[in-house]
C-alpha cells in the first residue's frame, strides 16, 4: 500500500528566512502530490499540487519540487512569515485523485 | 459563500452508545470525503461519497461505521456502539468534482467515555 513519511517532526524558521519541507513516498503509482496545511483547532488547508509528470510547480511564495527517481517531494516557502506556522502535511493521491493519503506531518515554528 | 460546515464541533458519548456527524458541503460542491484524525497524526481516509452514492468506501471499519450523503440534507457519518478507540477528529471534505483540492471542515472531536 502506500505510505508517506517524513523527515523531521519539526522545523523552526527564523521569520522572513525560506522554509523547506521534505517528504518520502513509497507508491511510485501515485499520480498527484499535494501539500495541505493545517493550522490548529482546523481542518486542513490546500497549499499546492504537481502531477507526476512534472517536476517542478510554483504558486505564491510557495514552490513544490518532486524527483521521481528518489521518490522525494518538497515544499519551500519562502520568506516565511508568522501566518506559516502550521502542520505541513505531504500528501499523495491516487490515479482517481479523490483518495488523499496523509503524512505524518512536519510542525513549523515561526520564530520572530 | 460559507465554507464546510460541520456539526456538532465537540461530541461526547459514552461506549456503546451512537454517534452521528453531520457535515454541510460548500455550495455547488457534490462530492463529500470523510477523513479520521488521531492526536499528532495525519489523517486517514474513509470513504468519498457522492450524492445518494458511495463511490469509495476502502477506508470504512467493516463494522459500526456507516455514511451516506441523501439527495436533500447533510452528509452524515454514523458510528454505531461507540468505542474508546472511536475517539479521534472527524474531518468531512467537499469538492465540486473529483479531485485532490479539497475543501475541509473545521472538524467534530468525538470523545468516548
Amino acid at each position: 500500500g502506500e505510505s508517506v513519511g517524513l523527515h523531521l517532526p519539526t522545523l523552526s524558521v527564523q521569520e522572513g528566512d525560506n522554509s523547506i519541507i521534505n517528504c518520502a513516498y513509497s507508491n511510485s503509482a501515485s499520480d498527484y502530490f499535494i501539500w495541505y496545511k493545517q493550522e490548529s483547532g482546523k481542518g486542513p488547508q490546500f497549499i499546492i499540487d504537481i502531477r507526476s509528470n512534472m517536476d517542478k510547480r510554483q504558486g505564491q511564495r510557495v514552490t513544490v519540487l518532486l524527483n521521481k527517481t528518489v521518490k522525494h517531494l518538497s515544499l519551500q516557502i519562502a520568506a516565511t512569515q508568522p501566518g506559516d506556522s502550521a502542520v505541513y502535511f505531504c500528501v499523495v493521491g491516487g490515479a482517481a485523485g479523490n483518495k488523499l493519503t496523509f503524512g505524518g506531518g512536519t510542525r513549523v515554528l515561526v520564530k520572530p | 459563500n460559507a465554507g464546510v460546515m460541520q456539526n456538532p464541533r465537540h461530541l461526547v458519548r459514552r461506549r456503546g452508545q451512537e454517534a452521528r456527524l453531520r457535515c454541510s458541503p460548500m455550495k455547488g460542491h457534490s462530492h463529500v470525503y470523510w477523513y479520521r484524525q488521531l492526536p499528532e497524526e495525519g489523517l486517514k481516509f474513509m470513504v468519498y461519497l457522492q450524492k445518494e452514492n458511495i463511490i469509495d468506501e476502502s477506508g470504512m471499519p467493516k463494522e459500526r461505521f456507516s455514511a451516506e450523503f441523501p439527495k436533500e440534507g447533510p452528509s452524515i457519518l454514523r458510528i454505531q456502539q461507540v468505542v474508546r478507540g472511536d475517539s479521534a477528529a472527524y474531518f468531512c471534505a467537499s469538492s465540486p468534482g473529483r479531485s485532490v483540492e479539497q475543501y475541509f471542515g473545521p472538524g467534530t472531536r468525538l470523545t468516548v467515555t
